[in-house]
């Protein structure tokens, strides 16, 4: 079974903060995504890297995957209370032969106070 | 264009009933898959269907199955309801590329009492 370990799972910080979430494996996975969740709703994709090394930067948030595509972060600058919700890595493994499917971390519950 | 429409949002199903759940994916997606969400577990994979066919499957009992028909749209069904049943059910649709994100429904929010 491939998991995601995402740290940290709970994280209160103050607007205007820096921070930093991790989702480290230790599978190789095709892609590897990120997703925001609001209560009672679906996960929103964020962001897909594919190349190891890769670097994506959404606004404030900056994305990065591992050179051995096992990693990745995601970095938020200055945050805002607009950015609270659950936060989720991804890895996406696709194949012809065993069909596709997405591992999720356990998720980041991010919390910004204003 | 539209997204991920799943119904109904809201179910109550008492102990050994059964349910089926719907997903209509985006347009021109032909791959839908099935995710169960709780406190507890997290997002757990359940199945994935590509072109009416299950091209994947998680480890779930054999209660839980699903199917898909010509024009993409999926069915989950859940026999003999289990109180560890209770959870959000989310459908996905994919162009199923690499490097392709998924669509995720608002999900089906099932509670058995």
């Amino acid at each position: 079974t491939q998991l995601l370990e995402q740290s940290p799972q709970f994280l209160s910080i103050q607007e205007g903060e820096n921070l930093t979430v991790y989702c480290n494996s230790s599978s190789v996975f095709s892609s590897l995504q990120w997703y925001r969740q609001e209560p009672g709703e679906g996960p929103v994709l964020l962001v897909t890297v594919v190349t190891g090394g890769e670097v994506k930067k959404l606004k404030r948030l900056t994305f990065q995957f591992g050179d051995a595509r096992k990693d990745s972060s995601l970095h938020i600058t200055a945050a805002q209370p607009g950015d609270t919700g659950l936060y989720l890595c991804a890895g996406a493994r696709l194949s012809d032969t065993s069909g596709s499917r997405l591992t999720f971390g356990e998720g980041t519950q991010l919390t910004v106070n204003p | 264009k539209a997204g991920v429409t799943q119904t109904p949002r809201y179910l109550i199903k008492t102990r050994g009933q059964q349910v089926t759940l719907s997903c209509s994916p985006i347009s021109g997606h032909r791959s839908v898959s099935w995710y169960q969400q709780t406190p507890g577990q997290g997002l757990q994979f359940l199945f994935e269907y590509f072109s009416e066919t299950q091209r994947n499957k998680g480890n779930f009992p054999g209660r839980f199955s699903g199917r898909q028909f010509s024009n993409s749209r999926s069915e989950m069904n859940v026999s003999t309801l289990e109180l560890g049943d209770s959870a959000l059910y989310l459908c996905a649709s994919s162009a199923r590329t690499v490097g392709y994100g998924y669509t995720f429904g608002s999900g089906t929010r099932l509670t058995v009492v």
